[in-house]
């Protein structure tokens, strides 16, 4: 079964440091999303991406964040000069329409980044 | 803007049944979705309600009226593997906006 796969699993950096988080989405998915998740709180969206450009962002997604798809495969997160509150579980999903159209994204496993 | 509210905590026992309640404020709604996570995991799609009424997946069943702006997850025959977080979620332009979950916790 087709599945999105995000890497690293797990990332510790220093504060200031700065940080890609990797994913592949599902082949034919044509649109992407990274959620954010602290430790016990509520799945958080950051961004969309759709044919090569930002379809949307949150307040949370500021000039510290962006996103890439390098290539036909990829989909990147970077965090630059991380802080302490930047860590979290950071999710990307997939899905065939517009925010699955039925409701229906597909998660990776998840990368978390620990920032110290 | 969007907001959606759920109990934060249910506890049910082995082989009963819950709900868990979702009351959404939002513009331009869609849909409603579940997703079950897992300590630890992702967050996985249970189930989607775009017209109202009740939708059934097995042992699961979500409802919704959207002149109430309301909906509800029912789990039935609970099993001690449907102890996760739930997470409610209404669609908005291209995202999903996620509710803060509710946590059960199956007893024995």
């Amino acid at each position: 079964e087709p599945e999105v796969t995000q890497t690293p699993s797990h990332q510790v950096t220093q504060m200031g440091q700065e940080v890609i988080l990797r994913c592949v989405p599902i082949s034919n998915h044509l649109y992407f999303y990274w959620y954010r998740q602290i430790l016990g709180q509520k799945v958080e969206f950051l961004v969309s991406f759709y044919n090569n450009e930002i379809s949307e962002k949150s307040e949370i997604f500021d000039d510290q964040f962006s996103v890439e798809r390098p290539d036909g495969s990829n989909f990147t997160l970077k965090i630059r000069s991380t802080k302490l509150e930047d860590s979290a579980m950071y999710f990307c999903a997939s899905s065939e329409r517009p925010a699955g159209n039925t409701g229906e994204l597909f998660f990776g496993e998840g990368s978390r980044l620990t920032v110290l | 803007g969007q907001s959606l509210e759920q109990p934060s905590e249910v506890t049910a026992v082995e082989g009963a049944i819950v709900q868990i309640n979702c009351t959404y404020q939002t513009s331009g709604f869609y849909g409603l979705s579940w997703y079950q996570q897992h300590d630890g995991g992702a967050p996985t799609f249970l189930s989607y309600n775009g017209l109202d009424g009740l939708e059934e997946t097995g042992r699961f069943s979500s409802f919704l009226s959207r002149s109430d702006s309301y909906g509800y997850l029912l789990l039935q025959e609970l099993q001690m593997k449907d102890s996760a977080s739930y997470f409610c979620a209404v669609r908005s332009s291209y995202k999903l906006i996620f509710g803060s979950g509710t946590r059960l916790l199956v007893r024995p």
